[in-house]
């Protein structure tokens, strides 16, 4: 079991580019979820799909993110146009689509947007 | 609804004294619980987490959290702190049978004194 892997684990931008994370979940695991970091919000929900379909995307900040699930073993988050506020660690988590099991983790990726 | 709330962002002991993080949450049907820790720059991994079995549970790295229904508290211990339990801490909680939503607390950083 290789974990929830992401990529890539630190990412540099300017200010005004699109930026793609990427997550593949642990086999198995039906439910994904996105996460944003920071030391002032602390930790964010920001979407979760189940068998590949967004269930709640209410944490998504504005249209300027979007993120996309096309297969069990895949997930984007894009942000287009990014913005220095966008600066965090976005973390995936998967599980078994049961909250008895608690999720799993990513490493995260951290984005500076400069 | 539920929602979890971590007393004390942050904790200090020396090494080897007793460690004590509190957890309160509030949930309308019983819930399953659990502990992350997340080390830096290093995603939130599982410590350890209560399902409706013994009230004590253990976890690794010789932490151990107690569920008491009556005080609605999940306070993590551990006997003698060691220089590498330095961490974020995080509660959380998932109602039962009400999905795959995890709540998750602000977060507790312990720092362990030489």
């Amino acid at each position: 079991d290789a974990g929830v892997i992401q990529s890539p684990r630190h990412e540099v931008t300017e200010m005004g580019q699109e930026v793609t994370l990427r997550c593949k979940p642990i086999s198995g695991h039906n439910s994904l979820f996105w996460y944003r970091q920071t030391m002032m919000r602390g930790l964010e929900l920001l979407i979760y799909f189940n068998n590949n379909v967004p269930i709640d995307d209410s944490g998504m900040p504005e249209d300027r993110f979007s993120a996309k699930m096309p297969n069990a073993s895949f997930s984007t988050l894009k942000i287009q146009p990014s913005e220095p506020r966008d600066s965090a660690v976005y973390f995936c988590a998967s599980n078994r689509g049961q909250g008895r099991n608690g999720y799993t983790f990513g490493s995260g990726t951290r984005l500076t947007v400069v | 609804a539920q929602s979890v709330t971590q007393l004390g962002s942050h904790v200090s002991v020396s090494e080897g004294a007793l460690v004590l993080l509190r957890c309160n949450y509030s949930s309308s049907v019983p819930p399953y619980l659990f502990w992350y820790v997340q080390y830096p720059n290093q995603g939130l991994q599982l410590l350890l987490k209560y399902t409706s079995a013994a009230t004590l549970v253990k976890g690794i790295n010789g932490f151990e959290a107690e569920f008491k229904k009556s005080e609605t508290s999940f306070h993590l211990t551990k006997p003698s702190a060691h220089m590498s339990d330095a961490a974020e801490y995080f509660c959380a909680v998932s109602e039962t049978d009400a999905g795959n939503m995890l709540t998750f607390g602000g977060g507790t950083r312990l720092m362990v004194k030489p």
